[in-house]
């Protein structure tokens, strides 16, 4: 399968904990997006990277999330000191020039 | 602020009846406009886009959209639904300063047989 890959699918976590989600563009990709879903919303634009450089965060963004993408291939989203409303959907998404966005199946997350 | 907006939350149509699902948008200058399509336990899925050219665009599963510029619109259309069209559909809009995704917030399409 050479589409948009997340991991995990699911992930439960205790509250405070820190959390790692992972995603693989596809290969030719030189854009990847993070988004969030909450049930009954569209997704929520969080941050984009243009090969290896993060060129833009959303404001919904505070500082327990970050997100890298090493040498310009899979990226990474940390979210540390778990909350109950970071429970969400994280999708990843990753385009070449400004085509079409292909995205993830998501990373279910649950906060107790 | 821009945004968008899809103004019915369901839509239900027989099986092999045309359909329609409505976007209207809020966005500055002269924007990309998408649909994508989510199926249950699957992700997004690009049905089509308009960029520029003609108003009808057209794209995957027989699905075509309309764009209008006076109205701001960018309604979905179908003329013959399937049983297997039922999904939640989303419009979303990128200005092309950004090229930044802005989402509505869903329309879940239920085609009774």
């Amino acid at each position: 399968d050479t589409g948009v890959s997340q991991n995990p699918r699911h992930k439960i976590t205790k509250r405070g904990q820190n959390v790692t989600f992972r995603c693989d563009p596809i290969s030719e990709h030189n854009r990847l997006y993070w988004y969030r879903q909450t049930l009954g919303q569209g997704p929520e634009f969080l941050t984009y990277f243009q090969n290896e450089a993060q060129l833009e965060k959303s404001r919904l963004l505070s500082d327990r999330f970050s997100a890298e993408r090493p040498k310009g291939s899979f990226s990474t989203l940390e979210i540390q000191r778990t909350e109950q409303g970071d429970s969400a959907m994280y999708l990843c998404a990753s385009e070449q020039g400004y085509t079409e966005a292909f995205f993830g199946q998501g990373t279910r997350l649950t906060v107790v | 602020a821009q945004s968008v907006a899809q103004p019915e939350d369901q839509v239900n149509v027989a099986e092999g009846n045309p359909l329609t699902v409505k976007c209207t948008y809020s966005v500055s200058g002269n924007p990309y406009l998408f649909w994508y399509v989510q199926y249950p336990n699957r992700g997004l899925q690009f049905l089509l886009k308009y960029i520029t050219g003609d108003n009808l665009v057209k794209g995957s599963y027989g699905f075509e959209a309309e764009f209008n510029k006076s109205q701001t619109s960018f309604h979905l259309k179908k003329p013959s639904a399937l049983v297997s069209d039922s999904a939640l559909y989303f419009c979303a809009v990128t200005p092309q300063s950004n090229y930044q995704l802005i989402w509505g917030a869903g329309t879940k399409l239920i085609i009774k047989p």
